[in-house]
């Protein structure tokens, strides 16, 4: 069974610093991960994908991830962050048939 | 071009009450998905639906039941609510070929008194 663990539950940041959201899955197979960012009230946006393919992928926002397969992480960065990126953001995995499998999520506050 | 719709917005029903909440799909898209979103949460899957049939469903009792219409829009049904059913619910779309690329609606607030 595939799982996805995202250590830190909030993650406080001044504004224009870089910041990093981990993520850690586990799965017996090859992966689909993927961010998403849900604002207060609201549903969840896709931020960033990987399929396959090169393991840097870039997303909306300014925000980008690395698969780490030896690793098993797919962490989250931004090299100067917003006002407007305080939100919940969310990893996910998706390996096989297996349904989508989310983390518990981390809440980013920018500090101004 | 419309994304993904939730209806209603928001909701409160009592124990042992039934519920219908309802999704439309991104234009195009023939794949519906439901989640759960307990407070605190992230989401869980409840089940996929795919030509009108449930593809695939997570770990859900009974009470939890869909169904697709043929113009792909969706609803999900809950019944006998239990107070441990508040929580936002979620529907996502998708194309059947690209269906690891899913889209979210705003989602339906469900409180259960």
């Amino acid at each position: 069974a595939q799982s996805v663990t995202q250590l830190d539950s909030q993650v406080p940041v001044f504004e224009e610093a870089p910041v990093e959201l981990r993520c850690n899955y586990s799965s017996s197979v090859s992966v689909y991960l993927f961010w998403y960012v849900q604002y207060p009230n609201q549903g969840l946006q896709l931020l960033l994908k990987y399929l396959s393919g090169s393991t840097l992928v870039k997303g909306i926002n300014g925000f980008e991830a690395e698969f780490n397969k030896s690793q098993t992480s797919f962490h989250l960065r931004k090299p100067s962050v917003h006002i407007s990126d305080t939100a919940e953001y969310f990893c996910a995995v998706s390996a096989g048939d297996e349904k989508v499998t989310f983390g518990t999520g981390t809440k980013l506050q920018v500090i101004p | 071009d419309a994304g993904v719709t939730q209806s209603p917005t928001h909701l409160i029903k009592t124990r042992g009450q039934q519920v219908t909440l309802r999704c439309s799909p991104k234009s195009g898209h023939d794949t519906v998905s439901w989640y759960q979103q307990a407070l605190g949460q992230g989401p869980q899957f409840i089940f996929q639906y795919y030509e009108e049939e449930e593809r695939q469903r997570g770990n859900f009792p009974d009470r939890f039941s869909g169904h697709q219409f043929p113009n792909y829009s969706s609803e999900l049904n809950v019944n006998a609510l239990l107070l441990g059913d508040s929580a936002l619910y979620l529907c996502a779309s998708s194309l059947a070929s690209v269906q690891e690329t899913q889209y979210f609606g705003p989602g339906t607030r469900l409180l259960v008194l």
